[in-house]
């Protein structure tokens, strides 16, 4: 299974980027990698998928090197209402089993 | 809008007390999952099922046993509460395949006593 592994917490000023990396070294070939942003009290929320390369949509673009064992979700000039967790979740058929495999999750905290 | 519902936000029960815990998403999906989420362990997958009357063990299932009568509805049932099972649960469902994207609910915070 395609184990997932993310910083626990992170810190940053209103307006600047930020970049959370993901490492998921096991993901297999027909594997697809999720962001999911969580505020408190409420269930996961999806942000952007992708499975090579670059993935680019109205909130975050999604960095997929060519070896896939990482990915890295960049969200631009990041606002005080982002403060949540951010998931990276490997999906797919990998193994011919279904594969769901959250990561534990980074802390966002972002500061005035 | 698309919706997952779970009924109950909070729950309190006794060990040992049967606990159901119901999920109704109104998107036609046809898959269902119900995940726990524990302080430092992220969200965990405890039961999916992908068709009316299938399912598939997560990664935490003892304890814990599913019903999926209609394809709208997706139940977890906890036969014999016990403390260790006190957590936020999460219902989420997605569209056929191994890649939809997931529509959760807002969660059920279950404490056993």
């Amino acid at each position: 299974l395609a184990k997932t592994t993310q910083p626990i917490s992170m810190d940053s000023y209103e307006g600047q980027e930020v970049n959370i990396t993901c490492s998921h070294n096991n993901i297999a070939t027909n594997d697809y990698i999720t962001w999911y942003q969580q505020f408190p009290s409420q269930g996961p929320r999806f942000i952007i998928q992708g499975y090579k390369t670059k993935v680019t949509n109205e909130v975050a673009s999604l960095f997929i090197p060519a070896d896939r064992k990482s990915s890295t979700l960049s969200l631009p000039r990041v606002s005080l209402s982002d403060t949540a967790v951010y998931y990276c979740l490997v999906e797919g058929s990998g193994a011919g089993s279904y594969q769901l495999t959250f990561g534990k999750g980074t802390k966002l905290s972002v500061i005035p | 809008d698309v919706k997952v519902t779970q009924s109950s936000r909070y729950l309190v029960k006794r060990t040992g007390e049967k606990v159901f815990l119901e999920c109704v998403q109104d998107m036609d999906h046809e898959n269902m999952f119900w995940y726990r989420q524990d302080p430092g362990l992220g969200l965990r997958l405890i039961y999916f099922s992908y068709d009316v009357k299938m399912k598939e063990k997560g990664d935490i299932p003892e304890g814990y046993s599913v019903s999926r009568e209609k394809k709208e509805r997706f139940s977890l049932i906890l036969e014999s509460a016990s403390t260790n099972q006190t957590s936020m649960y999460l219902c989420a469902s997605s569209r056929q395949g191994w890649t939809g994207e997931l529509f959760f609910g807002e969660g059920s915070r279950l404490t056993v006593l």
